[in-house]
C-alpha cells in the first residue's frame, strides 16, 4: 500500500519551455501533497505544500509564478515549471500524506529534469 | 527553526559489521521523527516513525530508537543490499501551513562491502 507515482521519470527540455510533472497516489487518498527538489548530495528541500481544492503554499524563495502547482483531486497533483532555465535542472520529488495515517508521507520515485 | 543533523555523512561497513547512524534534532514540540531510505536516483522509501522518547521500532536488520535529543538507526549484520542513503526528518508542532511539513537532515550514505 501507500504507493506514489510520478511521471515522467526523466525529462529534457530546452530553455524557455514549460514542463509538467504529475504526482499520483495510487492506492490511497491524499488531501495534502508536497513538492521537493533535491540537488546532488543535498537533502530534500521543500518547495510547496498543496491541499486538494485550494491554492498551494510556497516556501520562502520559491517563485509561485514559475512553479505552478495544481491539486485538483485527492489522487493527483501537478507541478509545472514555466519558462525553464538551466538552473532549474534538478531532481523533483513529490510526496503524499495518507488520510488514514496522520503524519507519514510517502514519496514518489522522482523526476529528473534537465534544461538545456 | 527546526534543525536536523545526521552523522556520519558517510559510513563504510564490511558485510556483517553492525553499526549505528545518528540523527540529532532541535525542534519546538516534536510531533514525529521519520527515517527514510533513499537509493540513487529514487525517491525516499519510508522506514519508521517515532513519536516519543524511549520508543523503538524494528524492521528486518534495522532498529530505530528515540531520545529527547536524538535518534539512532541501528543496523545489525548489514548486507550489501542495505547500501543506500538514510534520511532522518522531523515534524514539529509548529511546522508550516497544514502542520504536516517535514524538515530533513542531509543523510548518511551507507556502503556495505561484501
Amino acid at each position: 500500500g501507500a504507493v506514489v507515482s510520478q511521471h515522467p521519470s526523466r525529462v529534457i527540455c530546452k530553455s524557455g519551455t514549460s514542463v509538467k510533472i504529475e504526482c499520483r497516489s495510487l492506492d490511497f487518498q491524499a488531501t495534502t501533497m508536497f513538492w521537493y527538489r533535491q540537488f546532488p548530495k543535498q537533502s530534500l528541500m521543500l518547495m510547496a505544500t498543496s491541499n486538494e481544492g485550494s491554492k498551494a503554499t510556497y516556501e520562502q524563495g520559491v517563485e509561485k509564478d514559475k512553479f505552478l502547482i495544481n491539486h485538483a483531486s485527492l489522487t493527483l497533483s501537478t507541478l509545472t515549471v514555466t519558462s525553464a532555465h538551466p538552473e532549474d535542472s534538478s531532481f523533483y520529488i513529490c510526496s503524499a500524506r495518507d488520510l488514514a495515517i496522520a503524519y507519514e508521507q510517502y514519496f514518489g520515485p522522482g523526476t529528473r529534469l534537465t534544461v538545456t | 527553526e527546526d534543525q536536523v543533523t545526521q552523522s556520519p555523512e558517510a559510513l563504510r561497513l564490511q558485510e556483517g559489521e553492525s553499526s549505528s547512524l545518528n540523527c540529532s534534532y532541535t525542534v519546538s514540540g516534536l510531533r514525529g521523527l521519520f527515517w527514510y531510505r533513499q537509493d540513487p536516483g529514487k525517491g525516499p522509501e519510508f522506514l519508521f516513525t517515532l513519536y516519543s522518547a524511549g520508543e523503538e521500532k524494528e524492521k528486518e536488520r534495522l532498529k530505530a530508537t528515540l531520545t529527547k535529543k536524538e535518534s539512532f538507526l541501528h543496523i545489525t549484520a548489514p548486507k550489501p543490499e542495505d547500501s543506500a542513503t538514510y534520511l532522518c526528518a522531523v515534524r514539529s508542532a509548529y511546522s508550516g501551513a497544514g502542520s504536516y511539513q517535514l524538515t530533513f537532515g542531509k543523510g548518511t550514505k551507507l556502503s556495505v562491502i561484501p
